[in-house]
């Protein structure tokens, strides 16, 4: 069975910070994978997703991630952060053979000073 | 783009009171939609999948003679949680796949409903 983990429970960046999110996946075949981001009390809005093609995928807001097969990693950043970033951000795995069935990793929940 | 509609945003109901949470995908069939439950600062747990025209699935360790899914129609999914008890209080997801965003496999949201059982 696929899985996902986000080793990172909370992470605190300042203003105009980088930004690096860590994903790895466990999954037999190539996956599909997705970053979504979910603010208090809010469903979820997808960032950015990969299904195949150039590993490096470009997404909403100026994040973007990279499909890494080695490190079965899929990393999401973003160069400037910016306060209204702040949120839980949720790295997901899809497989083929079942329609958009999702698994999801532990979210990471951001934290932005000023 | 897409939009999954999800109400009520928030209810409280007293224990043993049955509730039931709309799902909606405003601009799009959906002949599947899946429903997610949410524990406080936790992930997402897949608790069934809806079908329309047919029963759903789903999974292991979720009852479903206590959340009942009825998928009436292509655009409508329902999730009753029945003899409500406060250890089902949660923030329940729907979600859908909209083919328009690049293929089945992408998901659309709904905004979720807070459900607190007194």
């Amino acid at each position: 069975a696929q899985s996902v983990t986000q080793p990172d429970i909370h992470i605190t960046v300042s203003e105009g910070a980088s930004l690096e999110l860590r994903c790895n996946y466990s999954y037999g075949a190539t996956p599909y994978l997705f970053w979504y981001v979910q603010s208090p009390g809010q469903g979820l809005q997808l960032l950015l997703k990969y299904f195949s093609g150039d590993t490096l995928v470009q997404g909403i807001k100026g994040f973007e991630a990279e499909f890494k097969r080695s490190q079965s990693s899929f990393n999401l950043r973003k160069p400037s952060v910016h306060w209204s970033d702040a949120a839980e951000y949720f790295c997901a795995v899809g497989y083929t053979g079942t329609a958009s069935k999702l698994t999801f990793g532990t979210g990471t929940r951001l934290q932005v000073t000023l | 783009g897409a939009v999954v509609s999800q109400h009520p945003s928030w209810v409280i109901c007293k224990s043993g009171t049955s509730v039931k949470i709309e799902c909606r995908s405003l601009d799009f069939q959906a002949t599947t939609m899946f429903w997610y439950r949410q524990f406080p600062k936790q992930s997402l747990m897949l608790m069934a999948t809806s079908n329309e025209g047919s029963k759903a699935t789903y999974e292991q360790g979720v009852e479903k003679d206590k959340f009942l899914i009825n998928h009436a129609s292509l655009t409508l999914s329902t999730l009753t949680v029945t003899s409500a008890h406060p250890e089902d209080s949660s923030f329940y997801i729907c979600s859908a796949p909209d083919r328009g965003l690049g293929g089945a496999n992408v998901l659309t949201f709904g905004a979720g409903s807070r459900l607190t059982v007194l």
